[in-house]
């Protein structure tokens, strides 16, 4: 079955520092999110990637924030200067862009900021 | 403000009973309707969905209801087996989906 990838499992990083997180989607999928779940809480909403831009952004994804596809595969999420607030898993999503499609998640990053 | 409620943080069930899963929304656009479910460091896995034209769909031991004129889904899960234990989330839209903050179910063996 097919399976969306992310790496790495668990990210722990100092305060301050940037950090990529890496997601390959299932190839023939058009959609790409990005979710995180901060422990306790909701899965929340951070941005959706389409044809190669953004297509939506949460409140949350502001320029601390980006996202690219560098080469076809993998799709990135990039976040400058961490807080300790960012401490969190991250999900990442594809789907194929029918309507009513199933979104196939990532196994998670779990980003620890100290 | 919250578009996609689960009220009940968490729920204990007894093995071989009905666990009764809720999730209300406030927007009536969304059209399409899925649950999850999430063990301890894993992702999120697909569950279930119903579409905005059904009010019911079964997949074994699962059904799911959509009561579209109170905003409202269920998940049933009959009988419940101590497998089931994990986080359910429910998830409505379309395209993008907006999730509830999910709830822990408990089946006691």
């Amino acid at each position: 079955e097919p399976e969306v990838t992310q790496t790495p499992s668990h990210q722990v990083t100092q305060m301050g520092q940037e950090v990529i997180l890496r997601c390959v989607p299932i190839s023939n999928h058009l959609y790409f999110y990005w979710y995180r779940q901060i422990l306790g809480q909701k899965v929340e909403f951070l941005v959706s990637f389409y044809n190669n831009e953004i297509s939506e952004k949460s409140e949350i994804f502001d320029d601390q924030f980006s996202v690219e596809r560098p080469d076809g595969s993998n799709f990135t999420l990039k976040i400058r200067s961490t807080k300790l607030e960012d401490s969190a898993m991250y999900f990442c999503a594809s789907i194929t862009g029918q309507i009513a499609s199933e979104a196939f998640f990532g196994q998670g990053t779990r980003l620890t900021v100290v | 403000d919250q578009q996609v409620k689960q009220n009940s943080p968490s729920l204990s069930v007894q093995e071989g009973r009905i666990s009764i899963l809720n999730c209300d929304y406030t927007n009536s656009m969304f059209d399409y309707f899925l649950w999850y479910k999430k063990y301890p460091a894993e992702g999120p896995t697909f569950l279930i969905s119903i579409s905005s034209i059904k009010d019911k769909n079964e997949d074994g031991r699962f059904t799911v209801f959509l009561n579209k004129s109170a905003k409202h889904l269920s998940l049933h899960i009959v009988p419940s087996q101590p497998g089931d234990s994990a986080v359910y989330f429910c998830g409505v839209g379309t395209y993008k989906y907006i999730f509830g903050t999910g709830t822990r179910l408990k089946v006691l063996a």
